[in-house]
């Protein structure tokens, strides 16, 4: 099976833009979550998506939103862009049937806001 | 009360040697704890999970230790090689269906040859 997908790999917006990034899950998996990783704070939830709804949400501002299509893939827009919003983003994907599955993640997509 | 604490920050090990990262919570709700393990330019990889059920469970080198009472729980790589150089985090998560983890800062591995 192939892995988790993620692109752009690499990205570099400037202040006030608005960006998009893509996750692809593992075939069959229907659960996707968004993590962002910072050298100073880790790895921070921002949401998760189930069958084309969010079923959790962290701490984040709403500039940052999300939203998962029929085919599992989903999506994460940051919009008015920040300097502090320049971090690694996770996705990471599951089946979504049980609680404590493994979490599979993809290689992350690099964001540099200038 | 969502925190997970984790030290070291970062720890040089050498060949052959004991690796121990430690982490630490607070809300008694957490019932599942799973060490990820990231190379540069790769996503996190689960490496072991352990419930609260039980104190300790070993896969291979890696063994996760857990302290009930003391809210602590860590991992220690037996035998550490100079492959295991990584950044290893804990995370704690509670909740049937859920996937909101929380994870620790993460502690860079570096086993020297």
């Amino acid at each position: 099976k192939a892995g988790v997908t993620q692109t752009p790999r690499y990205l570099i917006k400037t202040r006030g833009q608005q960006v998009t990034l893509s996750c692809s899950p593992i075939s069959g998996h229907r659960s996707v979550s968004w993590y962002q990783q910072t050298p100073g704070q880790g790895l921070q939830f921002l949401f998760e998506y189930f069958s084309e709804t969010q079923r959790n949400k962290g701490n984040f501002p709403g500039r940052f939103s999300g939203r998962q299509f029929s085919n599992s893939r989903s999506e994460m827009n940051v919009s008015t862009l920040e300097l502090g919003d320049s971090a690694l983003y996770l996705c990471a994907s599951s089946s979504g049937q049980g609680a404590k599955e493994t979490q599979y993640f993809g290689p992350g997509t690099r964001l540099l806001v200038l | 009360q969502q925190q997970v604490k984790q030290s070291p920050q970062s720890l040089i090990v050498q060949k052959g040697g004991i690796s121990i990262i430690n982490c630490a919570y607070e809300n008694t709700a957490f019932d599942y704890f799973p060490w990820y393990q990231q190379f540069p330019g790769k996503g996190p990889a689960l490496l072991i999970a352990i419930r609260p059920d039980v104190s300790e469970k070993k896969e291979g080198r890696f063994t996760i230790s857990f302290n009930k009472s003391a809210k602590q729980f860590s991992l220690h790589i037996m035998d550490s090689q100079p492959g295991d150089s990584a950044t290893y985090f804990c995370a704690a998560s509670y909740g049937a269906g859920t996937y909101k983890y929380i994870f620790g800062t993460g502690t860079r591995l570096k086993v020297l040859a």
